[in-house]
């Protein structure tokens, strides 16, 4: 079993759409996080959500919304995609915020192509 | 603005050599270091955590930690091809997890 899922791997789609990408991960984490990572290969955090909270939320163009309908996922959410915004998207949790010992698991990746 | 800073590469080292990852970061308050591999296309995985000064070895790899110094290495022994990689380096600032840019890191049959 996959313990943080994210689909769809792939998206390639026309300036100005909206898309969403989902995360679910399954190993019971309090904390999940969008990353984004660009073709400098820069991981930069997007936003974490603790207990369907937010918590960090870096400057980050309000086009992109997280959405959590429990703990267990956290989706990201697209509007007016401009060309910038290709990169890979990596969803993430943690047992807790980013605390001594927490270990990141990785989703696999969704890899975004603006056209 | 808190930094961590790693060199770029690609760093290319020889099969069986020891090499050799270097990162420094800027918050003198940092508790908590990480090493992640990455592949490529692939999602960051940890490799190694340290928390303490010193070194930290676990199989082929060892961390070491000088908080006066403010850097963070990795060495990998008896490089193998397959260890052919990213490195990236993320120091715990304030609840905040802070990303280096990663080492490319090429090990040449």
């Amino acid at each position: 079993d996959t313990a943080v899922s994210q689909t769809p791997k792939y998206l390639v789609t026309q300036m100005g759409n909206d898309k969403s990408i989902k995360c679910e991960q399954n190993l019971g984490h309090d904390t999940m996080y969008w990353y984004k990572q660009d073709s400098k290969k820069f991981l930069k955090i997007m936003f974490s959500y603790n207990n369907k909270e937010l918590i960090i939320n870096e400057t980050v163009p309000n086009r992109f919304s997280p959405k959590s309908p429990d703990k267990a996922h956290l989706n990201l959410h697209i509007n007016s995609l401009e060309l910038g915004d290709s990169a890979v998207y990596f969803c993430a949790s943690s047992q807790e915020l980013h605390r001594t010992g927490n270990t990141i698991y990785f989703g696999e990746g969704s890899w975004l192509t603006v056209v | 603005q808190k930094e961590v800073e790693q060199n770029s590469g690609p760093l290319s080292v020889p099969e069986g050599a020891i090499a050799s990852l270097n990162c420094t970061y800027s918050d003198r308050g940092s508790q908590s270091f990480f090493w992640y591999r990455q592949y490529s296309g692939k999602s960051p995985e940890l490799i190694m955590s340290i928390y303490s000064n010193g070194d930290k070895e676990d199989g082929r790899f060892t961390a070491q930690l000088n908080k006066a110094s403010q850097y963070v290495s990795l060495l990998i022994r008896d490089s193998q091809p397959s260890d052919s990689a990213t490195y990236l380096c993320a120091v715990n600032s304030n609840y905040q997890l802070i990303w280096g840019a990663g080492t490319k890191l090429i090990i040449k049959p």
